[in-house]
């Protein structure tokens, strides 16, 4: 079955970091481009990060730039999420998904994402 | 403000056939494919159509998509109690130097 399960998410205080792991299961992970997008309470979905497969090429939404780190291992299977500074805007569901992308002569084709875990809750408050 | 516009809400009875909209600029649908989500409440989003007008696997023929222009519209026929849930689009937007992932604002259906 094809899987991936979040963990990591908990309170935190202004300033403080967390590191958010995603381990996937029944596919080959190291295809892959992977996502990171997040749900605040009562509110829709934000893009918030991608990785190619091979971890050499990153992109980050505005709002986290420089504050979040997006890794992966594919011995392990898994993408990370570091995040550092962190806010109480930064409060959601933190949700990893798997992208489904092409690269044509180096443009990039998004086609959406597929599979997705079910979160993990990242509560930034003091 | 999301860059991409849906309705906050829209409503049918069942069996009926409801259509979402979304609509963009030529940065991001005009020249970029579309996805659509649903989002049960309580559940992670789980994807309904790609590449503008593409099924996965096990997502039924009521779920349809299409892309016309710098908008894109999900099609939800005979509709169920079930599909009551927040439905998303999703797309790449051009216009900034390395682009941007950007989602609609959502649309909660309503069963009626």
């Amino acid at each position: 079955e094809v899987q991936l399960v979040e963990s990591g998410g908990g309170l935190v205080q202004p300033g403080g970091s967390l590191r958010l792991s995603c381990a996937a299961s029944g596919f080959t992970f190291y295809t892959y481009w992977m996502s990171w997008v997040r749900q605040a309470p009562g509110k829709g979905l934000e893009w918030v990060a991608n990785i190619r497969q091979d971890g050499s090429e990153k992109w980050y939404v505005d709002s986290v730039k420089g504050r979040f780190t997006i890794s992966r291992d594919n011995a392990k299977n898994s993408v990370y999420l570091q995040m550092n500074s962190l806010r109480v805007e930064d409060t959601a569901v933190y949700y990893c998904a798997r992208l489904m992308i092409s690269v044509v002569r180096g443009v990039k084709y998004y086609y959406g994402m597929d599979v997705w875990g079910q979160g993990t809750t990242v509560t930034v408050s003091s | 403000q999301s860059v991409l516009t849906q309705p906050p809400s829209v409503s049918a009875a069942p069996g009926q056939k409801v259509t979402i909209s979304c609509s963009g600029s030529s940065s991001n649908i005009g020249n970029n494919y579309v996805s659509w989500y649903q989002q049960l409440p309580g559940a992670a989003p789980k994807l309904l159509i790609y590449d503008n007008n593409k099924r996965p696997s096990g997502i039924p023929d009521r779920f349809s998509g299409s892309k016309s222009g710098t908008s894109a519209t999900l099609d939800i026929t005979g509709l169920q109690t079930g599909d009551e849930a927040d439905y998303y689009c999703g797309t790449w937007d051009s216009s900034l130097s390395g682009g941007q992932g950007v989602f609609g604002g959502g649309t909660k259906l309503t069963v009626l």
